[in-house]
């Protein structure tokens, strides 16, 4: 199973543009990166999810390079409610076997006003 | 229902009792993943169920936990005996994974509970 790496807090301002990466050096064929966003005492939430290239919705973007190593989730605009831990997730789905989603440690990032 | 429900929210027993969390899987979804959040947010995989078949049981320390997904009850983790380690937040997240989603673009996302925090005194 593919080991995802990122760091582990991140500092920004109310209306910056937030950029985390997340390494995931021995990423399978089948693997897809999801992000997922974690509020104290809550349930991760999804954010986005990509298997290559750039993937956009209405709260982040995805960009993922050809060679899928790595991925970085962009974060336009930040406000203080984005203060949270994203995770970088990399799994495949279960009809290749498994759905075994691996989370990492996370990325605790802290905005400020 | 429209999200995963998990009972009860915090859980304490002595070392040595046994403990058992209930969730509630959205409505539809046929994919149940238990997760267990220890300190500095790590989180370490247990078991997986498609409906009530055990899909993936690698994560499941075997000798004292188990789980089980009946039809038409909550699905539960069992520890039996617990340990102070066992001091945990445990995540319940349920999944509707269809192929044909999947060639259609849409994403494959877990749907988490709210947790239960389980400490063992």
């Amino acid at each position: 199973l593919a080991k995802t790496t990122q760091p582990i807090s991140m500092d920004s301002y109310e209306g910056q543009e937030v950029n985390i990466t997340c390494s995931h050096n021995n990423i399978a064929t089948n693997d897809y990166i999801t992000w997922y966003q974690q509020f104290p005492s809550q349930g991760p939430r999804f954010i986005i999810q990509g298997y290559k290239t750039k993937v956009t919705n209405e709260v982040a973007s995805l960009f993922i390079p050809a060679d899928r190593k790595s991925s970085t989730l962009s974060l336009p605009r930040v406000s203080l409610s984005d203060t949270a831990v994203y995770y970088c997730l990399v799994g495949g789905l279960p009809f290749t076997g498994g759905f075994k989603t691996i989370f990492g440690a996370g990325t605790r990032l802290f905005v400020k006003a | 229902g429209e999200e995963v429900a998990q009972t009860p929210k915090h859980l304490v027993r002595g070392e040595g009792q046994k403990a058992k969390l209930y969730c509630a899987p959205i409505k539809g979804h046929s994919y149940v993943f238990w997760y267990q959040q220890v300190l500095k947010n790590e989180f370490k995989f247990l078991i997986s169920f498609q409906n009530e078949n055990v899909f993936d049981e690698t994560g499941m320390p075997k000798e004292r936990f188990s789980a089980k997904c009946l039809p038409n009850s909550p699905c539960s983790l069992e520890i039996q005996a617990t340990k102070l380690e066992d001091s945990a937040v445990y995540f319940c997240a349920s999944s509707q994974f269809r192929l044909r989603d999947r060639f259609r673009g849409l994403n494959t996302e877990a749907f988490f509970g709210q947790g239960t925090r389980l400490t063992v005194v």
